[in-house]
């Protein structure tokens, strides 16, 4: 499988500034990426997500960037609010719907 | 739309004993659902496929006789946790991806504690 058990390194932004949050997948043949929020206790919420066909996409205040070459995808958050903290993962899989894997976590202070 | 239910949120349950975890997808079909266990401060890792009328695919390393996949409607997928002990106590969450469509939907998650 593609899992990736590791503990959660960390992150600590200050309230307004923009933050990036990287993570690297590890399946060159995954098309469809996601990227989740999950606070503490509750299941991951969908942020944004992006198909192997594109590099950028952008959402309310969120882009995330792909870059299939390294196998490295990013969140970038605008103007970041105290409600932005939380453990955010991103996650590979195939449109498809048959396989779905997520890569290590991030966890975003935001200090006000 | 895409909301999928998991049930219970929070259960309590002695060693030994057999626990059974719901995931509904309440306003669409999901042939392909997914479960997934989360320990403290970690990513979640994925445990097994559940398609629908088929068995379910186990990744490696998790023991499918004690993890028991039921996948039997398009709306319902259970997990039970066999025999449980102290060690299987984490956090298990089910998503669920939508027939036809992007996008996998998760649940609620099921706090399990084995005492």
């Amino acid at each position: 499988g593609e899992n990736v058990g590791l503990h959660l390194p960390t992150l600590s932004v200050q309230e307004g500034d923009n933050s990036i949050i990287n993570c690297a997948y590890s399946n060159s043949a995954s098309d469809y990426f996601i990227w989740y929020k999950q606070e503490s206790g509750k299941g991951p919420q969908f942020i944004i997500d992006i198909r192997s066909n594109m590099d950028k996409r952008q959402g309310q205040r969120v882009t995330v960037l792909l870059n299939k070459t390294v196998k490295h995808l990013s969140l970038q958050i605008a103007a970041t609010q105290p409600g932005d903290s939380a453990v955010y993962f991103c996650a590979e899989g195939w449109a498809t719907g048959n396989q779905f894997y997520f890569g290590t976590g991030t966890s975003l202070t935001v200090i006000p | 739309g895409a909301v999928v239910s998991q049930h219970p949120s929070r259960v309590i349950c002695k060693s030994g004993t057999s626990v059974k975890i719901e995931c509904r997808s309440l306003d669409f079909q999901a042939t392909t659902m997914f479960w997934y266990r989360q320990f403290p401060k970690q990513s979640l890792m994925l445990m097994a496929t559940s398609n629908e009328g088929s068995k379910a695919t186990y990744e490696q390393g998790v023991e499918k006789d004690k993890f028991l996949i039921n996948h039997a409607s398009l709306t319902l997928s259970t997990l039970t946790v066999t025999s449980a002990h102290p060690e299987d106590s984490s956090f298990y969450i089910c998503s669920a991806h939508r027939t036809g469509n992007y996008g996998y939907t998760f649940g609620s998650g099921t706090r399990l504690t084995v005492v």
